[in-house]
Parts: C-alpha cells; structure tokens; sequence
C-alpha cells in the first residue's frame, strides 16, 4: 500500500544552520503531499503542500518540491531558529485511500541558540 | 480559515469510565472528520473515518466497541473512549478535509491528552 518514509530524528542544529529533512513516499497515482508541523502538546498544523509533480510548498521560509521522478519531498530551510523546534511529519494523499491522510513517522528538531 | 475546535484540551478519567471528546468545524462542513491517536515521540496512527449520518469506518486492529464514534450533524463529531483503561492514555486528534476549489487540505483540531488512572 502507500507509505511514506521519513529520515529518523532527533535533528539537533544551531540557530541559522541549514535544514534538510529527508521524505520519500510510495503511491500508485499522483498523490497530494504534505508538510505538517506539531508543536508540544498541540495538533498539527499545514506547513505546506504541493498537489502535482514539480510543483513547489512553501511557508514560513520553509520549502519542500514535489519530485516524482525520485518520490521525493524534502523539506527544506536556509536558516533555522530556535522557534522552529517542534516535529515535522511528511504525509500524502492519494485517490485511493478514501480522503485519509497517510503520515509519515515524524522527524523531531531541536534548534539550539 | 476552516477551523476545528477539539474539546476537551485534557482530561483525567478514573479506569471504567467514559470520556468524550468532541469536535467542531467552526466555519465549514465538514461531511468527514478523521480520528487520530498519538503515543509519546511517534506518529499519527489513523483510528477512524467518520462520515455524517452514517456508520464510521474503522482501522484494522481499532475495537470499535470501545472507541465510540458519532457524527450527528455536519459541524460535529465525537469520539467516546468506554470503560477507559491506563492503556488508552494518549493524545488524540482529529481532522476534517477541507474542500476548495481545485485543491483540498486538511484541519486537524488541537489534541485532546488522555490520561487513564
């Protein structure tokens, strides 16, 4: 079935350091992807999203480009900052999974001053 | 923005009793909401698809007895954790998917942390 894979955590950087987090995902079709942000103790909100292929989310100065040809979409950020610390989940969504989002495991950052 | 309100934030329940947990789209219908469990340091674990005025649609594994799912109207939803025990502690989310034109996302509403003693 779909799935997608997420480079394990934690990541721990300093303020203004470069960020890739890495997410791969299997689908038949052309799925949605997403990027999702959880903060501590809280839901998760849309980081950002790309619905077709070479399509590029971004939000918030981070990005991430929807790459079929190597199912990708990392997300990425030239310069982190301490706010930035919480967990990233890369997800997607496909005609065959009836609406459901499909999550990846979550990558944590830590962002140091 | 389409918002889901999620109540209770937390709740402590003593092993044996019920807790709700409701949901709300506050500005949108929402003809689906999904339901979503969480342990410490690991991701979402889809539980059920909630659809209005029908039956939910459970994940394999999910004991549907337990988790009680109502979605009486088109702007509410809830989940009612039975007979709780401590190994039902846990963070539980939902989320509705938010239709718009030519593309979609998704809303999840704020958790509700579980505790079971």
């Amino acid at each position: 079935g779909d799935s997608v894979t997420q480079m394990e955590g934690p990541v721990t950087l300093s303020e203004e350091a470069c960020l890739t987090i890495n997410c791969t995902y299997t689908a038949t079709g052309y799925p949605s992807l997403f990027w999702y942000v959880q903060y501590p103790g809280e839901g998760l909100q849309l980081l950002l999203k790309a619905t077709k292929a070479d399509d590029k989310g971004s939000n918030k100065g981070f990005e991430a480009t929807y790459r079929k040809e190597t199912t990708s979409f990392h997300l990425e950020k030239g310069s982190v900052q301490v706010s930035d610390s919480a967990v990233y989940f890369c997800a997607l969504s496909g005609d065959n999974q009836g609406g459901k989002l499909i999550f990846g495991q979550g990558t944590e950052l830590s962002v140091k001053p | 923005g389409a918002v889901v309100s999620q109540h209770p934030s937390r709740v402590i329940c003593k092993s044996g009793t019920s807790v709700k947990i409701e949901c709300r789209s506050l500005d949108f219908q929402a003809t689906t909401m999904f339901w979503y469990r969480q342990f410490p340091k690991q991701s979402l674990m889809l539980m059920a698809t909630s659809n209005e005025g029908s039956k939910a649609t459970y994940e394999q594994g999910v004991e549907k007895d337990k988790f009680l799912i109502n979605h009486a109207s088109l702007t509410l939803s809830t989940l009612t954790v039975t007979s709780a025990h401590p190994e039902d502690s846990s963070f539980y989310i939902c989320s509705a998917r938010v239709r718009g034109g030519a593309s979609y996302g998704y809303t999840f509403g704020s958790g509700t942390r579980l505790t079971v003693v």
